[in-house]
């Protein structure tokens, strides 16, 4: 079964913590991203990498860090410079068919809480 | 960069076919318009995509004008699984291979 895995389901975390959320796909998707999102909004992108070895920053860069080592892997670090962490985490992959059409498929999310 | 608006929420009944419309005003020439739905918790899920007149698959419908400027997502006959909030998203090919951009979306409420 194909899909898109993130772990855990619920974290809880002190003030000042790092903490790492995972995120893996075997879709052979070279595309992944990861989103927050927050009560009642939509979802915002944090960091994005089209290929291994290769990311980008979004919109709320801010705090966190990423790595692509692997095609599979795309884990997220919150770091303790991010100053609300507490939130919805969504993991994402996609593939360009090269005609703009770009189909994300979505993980079931980690949800954050640091306190 | 093409920015969607469509209604912060309606409501329907099961049975009732819904229509959400979504306007694009600034949608660039090689862009699709892609729906998505979420659940409470959950990820988004793709419902549909389309580049121009009319899209239908087992779950809904996508009906786009010749000017590209806006879409209308059809769910025909919801039921109150279909409780859920809808984002209309298109694809931005500025410098971004393969971003989205999610708004608010709509929230859709089905009552029996």
């Amino acid at each position: 079964d194909g899909g898109i895995t993130q772990s855990p389901k619920y974290l809880f975390r002190k003030e000042g913590q790092n903490v790492t959320l995972s995120c893996e796909q075997n879709l052979n998707h070279d595309a992944m991203y990861w989103y927050r999102q927050d009560p009642g909004q939509g979802l915002r992108l944090i960091y994005y990498s089209q290929i291994v070895n290769d990311f980008q920053k979004g919109d709320i860069a801010e705090g966190y860090s990423v790595s692509r080592e692997k095609k599979e892997s795309f884990p997220l670090t919150v770091t303790s410079a991010q100053k609300n962490p507490t939130a919805f985490y969504l993991c994402a992959s996609s593939i360009e068919t090269g005609t703009g059409n770009y189909e994300q498929y979505f993980g079931p999310g980690t949800r954050l809480t640091v306190t | 960069l093409a920015k969607t608006t469509q209604p912060i929420s309606m409501d329907s009944y099961e049975g009732q076919e819904v229509n959400i419309t979504c306007s694009h005003n600034n949608i660039a020439t090689n862009d699709y318009i892609t729906w998505y739905q979420q659940f409470p918790s959950q990820g988004p899920r793709f419902i549909i995509q389309g580049y121009k007149t009319k899209v239908t698959n087992e779950v809904a419908s996508l009906f786009i004008p010749a000017d590209r400027k806006s879409s209308t997502l059809s769910l025909p006959r919801v039921s109150l699984s279909d409780t859920a909030v809808y984002y209309c998203l298109v694809g931005d090919r500025g410098s971004t291979l393969g971003r989205l951009y999610f708004g608010r979306g709509t929230q859709l409420t089905v009552w029996p």
